[in-house]
């Protein structure tokens, strides 16, 4: 069964200091991994997926097989950043999603 | 709004009772997926339908659970005898047809379940 971690349940940041907010999985096959985000009172909205190898609003995140880690890297954080993160995992090619218990970042003014 | 949509948003109920939430996915999705989200949890995976075919159950979905599809396009899921464990957000998500890889999913604003 697949699994995925985040150790973190808050992470609190000053505007311009860089972000990392981690995630770790565990599935024997080749997932796929991603990032959800969930701002206030809004919704879950998917952020970026490790295929794409794309930034989206300054975030990247590399997948790293050998520590099956796929962390949320920014180089400077914005206030607007801060919102619920999720690391999400599909595996199998049923679109059934396994998502980690979310991170709040708070980028601080 | 053409996003996903859920009914209702809130959902007060006493142990014991049904509850019925609905969710209509965008329009030309024909996948539609139900989780469920616990405080201090990220969402769980219920259940999955491709059209109105009910394709993949999760444990989670004991037998006070049913989900449908009839037509294909919105999706109900009924609880019945709710039991105070039960509340929680239950999101529903919809994509669009797709292969083997995955789409990404849209979800709705989500319904919050209470069971006093």
């Amino acid at each position: 069964a697949q699994r995925v971690t985040q150790p973190e349940k808050l992470l609190s940041v000053f505007k311009g200091a860089p972000v990392e907010l981690k995630c770790n999985y565990s599935y024997s096959g080749s997932p796929e991994l991603f990032w959800y985000v969930q701002y206030s009172r809004q919704r879950l909205q998917l952020l970026l997926r490790h295929i794409s190898r794309e930034s989206i609003k300054g975030f990247t995140a590399d997948l790293n097989k050998g520590e099956t880690s796929f962390h949320l890297k920014k180089p400077f954080a914005q206030e607007e950043d801060s919102a619920m993160y999720y690391c999400a995992l599909e595996a199998g090619g049923y679109q059934k999603v396994t998502f980690g218990t979310g991170t709040k970042l708070q980028v601080i003014p | 709004d053409t996003g996903v949509s859920q009914d209702p948003r809130h959902k007060i109920t006493k142990r014991g009772q049904n509850v019925t939430f609905r969710c209509d996915p965008i329009s030309e999705h024909n996948r539609l997926y139900w989780y469920r989200q616990t405080l201090g949890q990220g969402p769980e995976f219920l259940t999955y339908f491709q059209n109105e075919a009910q394709l993949e159950k999760s444990r989670l979905l004991s037998d006070r659970f049913s989900a449908e599809r009839p037509k294909g396009s919105f999706s109900t899921l009924e609880i019945q005898r709710t039991e105070q464990g039960d509340s929680a957000m239950y999101l529903c998500a919809s994509t669009e047809p797709g292969g083997y890889s995955y789409n990404e999913q849209f979800f709705g604003p989500g319904t919050r379940l209470t069971v006093l």
